[in-house]
C-alpha cells in the first residue's frame, strides 16, 4: 500500500512569489492535514480537511491557504512568501478504522524562500 | 491550548541501554497520543499510537504508557541500538482533528 506522497520534495522560491504543494493521501484516507516544522517552532497545525471540507484551522496568516479535491488530494498554498516561511511543509493522512485513527506522514516539502 | 513538553530534549546512551523517553501535556481531554520517530530532514514514521482509553500499547522492543490523569506518557525503548538514534516526537490528538506535537527528544545510540 502507497503511502502518503508529498511534491515536490524541494523548492527554492523568492520572497514576494507564491507557492502550491501537493499532497497525496493513503488510499481510502479521507482525512488529510497539513504541519509546519522549523527548528524554533518546531511542529505546528497549519489545517485538515475531511471530504473537501476544511474542519479545523490553525494560527497562520490568510497568506496559508489549502484545499482538498474529490479523490482526497490535497493542496496548500503560501502567497506573498516571506523569509520566516522557509520550512519543512509536512502532510498527513488518516482514517478512523476499529475505532482507531492513526496518522500517517510524508516525506515533507522543504521550502526555502530567499 | 494544549501544551505538550518533552523531557529530556537530548539523550546519549551506549548500546544495549534501555531509553526512557517522556512525555507531558497539559490537557487531559485527549483522543489519542501517538509517538513518531524523525530521522534527519525526513518525515515522521508512526511508532505507536494509543487511545485515550488504554493505558499501554507494545511493538516489539517498543512500549508506550499512557496516564491520562496525570498528563503524561511514557516511550520506553529496549536495548537500544545504533540505528534507534533518531529523533521521537510526541503528539496529542484532539477532538478537533489536530495533532499537538512536542519538541522532541533527540537520542544517539553509541556503538
Amino acid at each position: 500500500k502507497a503511502g502518503v506522497t508529498q511534491t515536490p520534495r524541494y523548492l527554492i522560491k523568492t520572497r514576494g512569489q507564491q507557492v502550491t504543494l501537493s499532497c497525496s493521501p493513503i488510499s481510502g484516507h479521507r482525512s488529510v492535514s497539513w504541519y509546519q516544522q522549523t527548528p524554533g517552532q518546531g511542529l505546528q497545525f497549519l489545517f485538515e480537511y475531511f471530504s473537501e471540507t476544511q474542519r479545523n484551522k490553525g494560527n497562520f496568516p490568510g497568506r496559508f491557504s489549502g484545499r482538498q479535491f474529490s479523490n482526497s488530494r490535497s493542496e496548500m498554498n503560501v502567497s506573498t512568501l516571506e523569509l520566516g516561511d522557509s520550512a519543512l511543509y509536512l502532510c498527513a493522512s488518516s482514517q478512523k478504522t476499529g475505532g482507531r485513527t492513526e496518522a500517517f506522514f510524508g516525506q515533507g516539502t522543504r521550502l526555502t524562500v530567499v | 491550548k494544549q501544551e505538550v513538553t518533552q523531557i529530556p530534549a537530548a539523550l546519549s546512551v551506549p548500546e544495549g541501554e534501555n531509553l526512557v523517553l517522556n512525555c507531558s501535556f497539559t490537557d487531559s481531554a485527549i483522543y489519542n497520543l501517538q509517538w513518531f520517530r524523525q530521522d534527519p530532514g525526513k518525515g515522521l514514521t508512526s511508532l505507536l499510537l494509543i487511545q485515550s482509553s488504554q493505558r499501554e500499547q507494545t511493538s516489539g522492543r517498543l512500549n508506550a504508557s499512557l496516564d491520562k490523569s496525570s498528563g503524561r506518557s511514557t516511550l520506553y525503548i529496549a536495548a537500544s541500538q545504533p540505528g534507534d538514534s533518531a529523533t521521537y516526537l510526541c503528539a496529542v490528538g484532539s477532538n478537533d482533528y489536530k495533532l499537538s506535537f512536542g519538541a522532541g527528544t533527540t537520542v544517539t545510540v553509541r556503538a
